[in-house]
């Protein structure tokens, strides 16, 4: 089946404890990305990577590290939580040169930061 | 930079009627694409219906369709015969042609759906 994994699905820390989200695709796709979704102002979009080896900033990038490794894995990586990071996360995937540019999105990761 | 804006927080409308979900975006592109996508109580992103804006018929799937005005830079969604689980929050959202640029979406309207 043709899908976007994270894990983990719920996730409560603490401030300065670093943690990893990971995020998986098994439809050989070359786009992938990472979006945050708080109350009230819709979907962000945090880091992206049009293929292996390469990363970009999307509109709220601060606090967040990403690396694409491998085509499928895209990870996001809090350095340092703190508690204006909690939120709710997406990872999405789509092929880049699709017509269609429709993105396929994971599940969701809730994120807790106390 | 292009915005997406939905001027209905929360809408509702009653079992099997026909509702319509506003959205308006700004950009100086003539290439792009357009998108609505429902969120569940689930959480997770699912496609509605797609749009590109090279094409000038109007979007359909099964009771979901758009009212896409190119010149006015509207993309309105309706949905007939409204179903219990239609209940959800609604995202409009922008990708421009390149690829290479994110989805930029809307702020949601919530749409509640009366039995």
């Amino acid at each position: 089946e043709a899908q976007v994994t994270q894990n983990p699905r719920y996730l409560i820390t603490v401030t300065g404890k670093k943690l990893t989200v990971t995020c998986s695709q098994n439809m050989n796709h070359e786009y992938m990305s990472w979006y945050r979704q708080d109350p009230g102002l819709g979907l962000r979009q945090i880091y992206y990577s049009m293929n292996v080896e390469v990363t970009d900033k999307g509109d709220v990038p601060e606090g967040y590290k990403v690396s694409r490794k491998e085509k499928r894995n895209f990870p996001l990586i809090l350095e340092s939580p703190s508690p204006n990071q909690t939120s709710l996360y997406f990872c999405a995937s789509s092929p880049f040169r699709d017509s269609t540019e429709t993105q396929y999105f994971g599940p969701g990761t809730r994120l807790l930061v106390l | 930079a292009q915005t997406v804006t939905q001027s209905q927080p929360e809408m509702s409308v009653q079992e099997a009627e026909t509702v319509t979900l506003s959205c308006t975006y700004d950009t100086s592109e003539s290439d792009y694409y357009l998108f609505w996508y429902k969120q569940p109580p689930s959480r997770q992103m699912i496609l509605v219906i797609r749009q590109e804006a090279y094409k000038q018929q109007n979007a359909t799937e099964n009771r979901f369709s758009v009212n896409f005005q190119k010149a006015a830079k509207s993309f309105s969604l309706k949905i007939s015969d409204s179903q219990l689980g239609d209940a959800a929050m609604y995202f409009c959202a922008y990708r421009s042609y390149s690829g290479n640029t994110p989805l930029v979406f809307g702020k949601g309207t919530r749409l509640s759906v009366i039995a």
